[in-house]
């Protein structure tokens, strides 16, 4: 069974603040992604990796980095935490090769920015 | 425009109902469907996926119509277990990075 980790269930920060969302994936998954997910707009992808070292921004990359130093682990960068970007965080990962190869997400982070 | 659309809902219905939820998408480059299982404030789970001759899980049965671009789900004899957001995904090309989530359709069975 694929388990993928994120570190915290719930965060809260301060505006300003450098924060660090991990994830880590057991499943030796080559994609792994960031997603966020906030009432009425869905899920929304932030950023991607298909491979150690390489990143693709998604939809909403303002705001944030990421790092992929091993394949196993994902990282979520926000570099100077601001209120709108509370938000419930999502990391999943998925095969790069295989039929279909569908999404596998972690529990998420309930990330509170006062 | 890649974009994928469902009825947000909510459907309520009573246990032992069949519903149906749909979901159409915009590109006809599509390649792989899948059904999403999402509880509240939980994060969301695989149900199944949706291949082009339609397939079944119990309960569960997944359509595609690639002509009409949209993807079915029919949910035959609801538990209260069911009640959920169901969310349709639409991956753009082979490696599975390129995909779009549709923003759910929410069901609530009652007894």
């Amino acid at each position: 069974d694929v388990k993928v980790t994120q570190s915290s269930r719930y965060l809260v920060k301060r505006t300003g603040e450098k924060v660090f969302l991990e994830c880590v994936q057991d499943m030796d998954h080559e994609n792994m992604f960031w997603y966020r997910q906030d009432p009425g707009l869905g899920l929304r992808l932030i950023y991607f990796s298909y491979d150690v070292k390489m990143k693709e921004k998604g939809d909403i990359p303002e705001g944030y980095s990421v790092s992929r130093e091993k394949k196993e682990r994902f990282s979520l960068i926000l570099e100077s935490a601001s209120t709108n970007q509370t938000s419930m965080y999502l990391c999943a990962s998925s095969p790069g090769t295989g039929k279909g190869r569908p999404q596998h997400f972690g529990d998420g982070t309930r990330l509170s920015i006062l | 425009r890649k974009e994928v659309e469902q009825d947000p809902g909510p459907f309520n219905v009573p246990e032992g109902a069949t519903v149906a939820f749909n979901c159409t998408y915009s590109n006809s480059a599509s390649q792989s469907f899948f059904w999403y299982r999402q509880d509240c404030r939980k994060e969301p789970k695989l149900l199944m996926s949706v291949y082009s001759s339609g397939n079944e899980d119990g309960r569960f049965t997944a359509q595609l119509n690639r002509a009409s671009q949209y993807i079915s789900l029919l949910i035959r004899d609801s538990k209260l277990s069911d009640s959920a957001t169901y969310l349709c995904v639409v991956t753009f090309n082979q490696a599975g990075t390129a995909l779009i989530f549709g923003k759910g359709t929410t069901l609530s069975v009652s007894s």
